[in-house]
């Protein structure tokens, strides 16, 4: 079945502990993302991938960080999370050359305490 | 900042009446995209439409894009309680095949579709 899949689905946490979030998909995509979801805010990109090694930062990258080692997996890291990056992350995979629709994964809840 | 904005912020229906929501948008897009969250879930991907198209259907969807106006309705005829989600409409403002295009979304309308 094709799929994006994300581990942990809930996260509690305490300011300053190092987490990461994993991502993967078997659709052979090229590109992936991050996102985070806010009440009232939509959907806010962290950072995106072309392709292996190739990212970039989106519109909210900072305290995150992320790599692209292998075409499948695209891992969002915190390195100190903080209480404002309590958030609801969605991680997205799709084609080039496409028209940029995204197939989103179940979502992870953050809560940084 | 966001792109798109959804209007009304929430909807509340009952079951076989249709649904219609708005989005707004600022600047020029290579195409329009509606995606569906159900509570806490991943966005579904719905439709998409193009710069150069004006109307599109999918089933119960019927997507229309105005760019004059840079404004897009969606409507969901004949709703259904599964219909119940909220509906986020997302600009694509890329301009070339070469570049990579972010998807802007907006805050979404939150539907409710009542038996």
């Amino acid at each position: 079945e094709a799929q994006v899949t994300q581990n942990p689905r809930y996260l509690i946490t305490v300011t300053g502990k190092k987490l990461t979030v994993t991502c993967s998909q078997n659709m052979n995509h090229e590109y992936m993302s991050w996102y985070r979801q806010d009440p009232g805010l939509g959907l806010r990109q962290i950072y995106y991938s072309m392709n292996v090694e190739v990212t970039d930062k989106g519109d909210v990258p900072e305290g995150y960080k992320v790599s692209r080692k292998e075409k499948r997996n695209f891992p969002l890291i915190l390195e100190s999370p903080s209480p404002n990056q309590t958030s609801l992350y969605f991680c997205a995979g799709f084609l080039a050359g496409g028209y940029n629709e995204q197939f989103f994964g179940p979502g992870t809840r953050l809560t940084v305490l | 900042s966001q792109q798109g904005e959804e209007d009304p912020q929430a909807l509340s229906i009952q079951e076989g009446e249709n649904a219609t929501m708005n989005c707004s948008y600022k600047t020029s897009i290579n195409n329009l995209q509606w995606y569906r969250q159900n509570s806490g879930r991943g966005l579904v991907h719905l439709i998409l439409i193009r710069s150069n198209e004006r109307e599109k259907h999918s089933g119960r969807l019927r997507v229309t894009l105005d760019t004059s106006k840079k404004s897009s309705s969606l409507l969901i005829t004949a709703s259904r309680a599964a219909d119940t989600a909220s509906y986020f409409c997302a600009t694509d403002a890329r301009r070339t095949t070469d570049s990579w295009g972010k998807l802007q979304f907006g805050a979404g309308t939150q539907v409710v579709v009542t038996p």
